[in-house]
């Protein structure tokens, strides 16, 4: 399977506990963004990445939050002192960088559960 | 970011054609049209995009209002498996940005 991939798929966390995710992108795409869904909503963007800089983040993204793409490959999403609020499904996306279309490939998304 | 107004759910009959309406009045010039959808469980995908001329590929036909401020996803023979969350979004050419979705069209299909 080629496509993008996510680990892991759930996890389920103490409030103020740390939580890391990751994100293995399609092969040779240089772009990954991080999206978080909560129930009943569309994904709101929280950053994004060009190879291995960050370009943009989202007001959403706290200083709790920080994510990384080390070597321009794979991402992590790390969650410090978790809260009730934090749960959702983290999905992350990568694309090839396209003018127009620039089409994003979702991954299946991490649901954390925070109790 | 232009924002787009879609009804909240729409039912179909399997092998029915349908069509899910997007209003996008405050649409720029410059903004394509794109439409993902998210089936269950799943994250979303991509379905088609457009500017001015209608589209058509092997998922779906986008048909673009002449004035731009609207445009409908034509799903020729729905089939069960087109049960989702259809979301119209407007992105600027050219640029690395980031997909605004909103809260999208849920789509009911039944036998």
């Amino acid at each position: 399977d080629t496509g993008v991939s996510q680990d892991p798929r759930h996890k389920i966390t103490k409030r103020g506990q740390n939580v890391t995710f990751r994100c293995d992108p399609i092969s040779e795409h240089n772009r990954l963004y991080w999206y978080r869904q909560t129930l009943g909503q569309g994904p709101e963007f929280l950053t994004y990445f060009q190879n291995e800089a960050q370009l943009e983040k989202s007001r959403l993204l706290s200083d709790r939050f920080s994510a990384e793409r080390p070597k321009g490959s794979f991402s992590t999403l790390e969650i410090q002192r978790t809260e009730q609020g934090d749960s959702a499904m983290y999905l992350c996306a990568s694309s090839s960088g396209g003018l127009v279309a620039d089409t994003q490939y979702f991954g299946p998304g991490t649901r954390l559960t925070v109790l | 970011d232009a924002k787009t107004t879609q009804p909240n759910s729409m039912e179909s009959n399997e092998e029915e054609p349908v069509h899910l309406p997007c209003n996008h009045s405050t649409i720029s010039g410059t903004d394509y049209i794109h439409w993902y959808r998210q089936l269950p469980s799943q994250g979303p995908e991509y379905v088609i995009h457009g500017l001015t001329s209608n589209v058509n590929n092997r998922m779906a036909s986008l048909a673009i209002a002449e004035d731009r401020k609207s445009s409908t996803l034509i799903l020729h023979r729905a089939t069960l498996r087109d049960a989702a969350v259809y979301y119209c979004i407007l992105r600027g050419a050219g640029t690395a940005s980031k997909l605004t979705f909103g809260t999208g069209t849920r789509l009911q299909v039944t036998l």
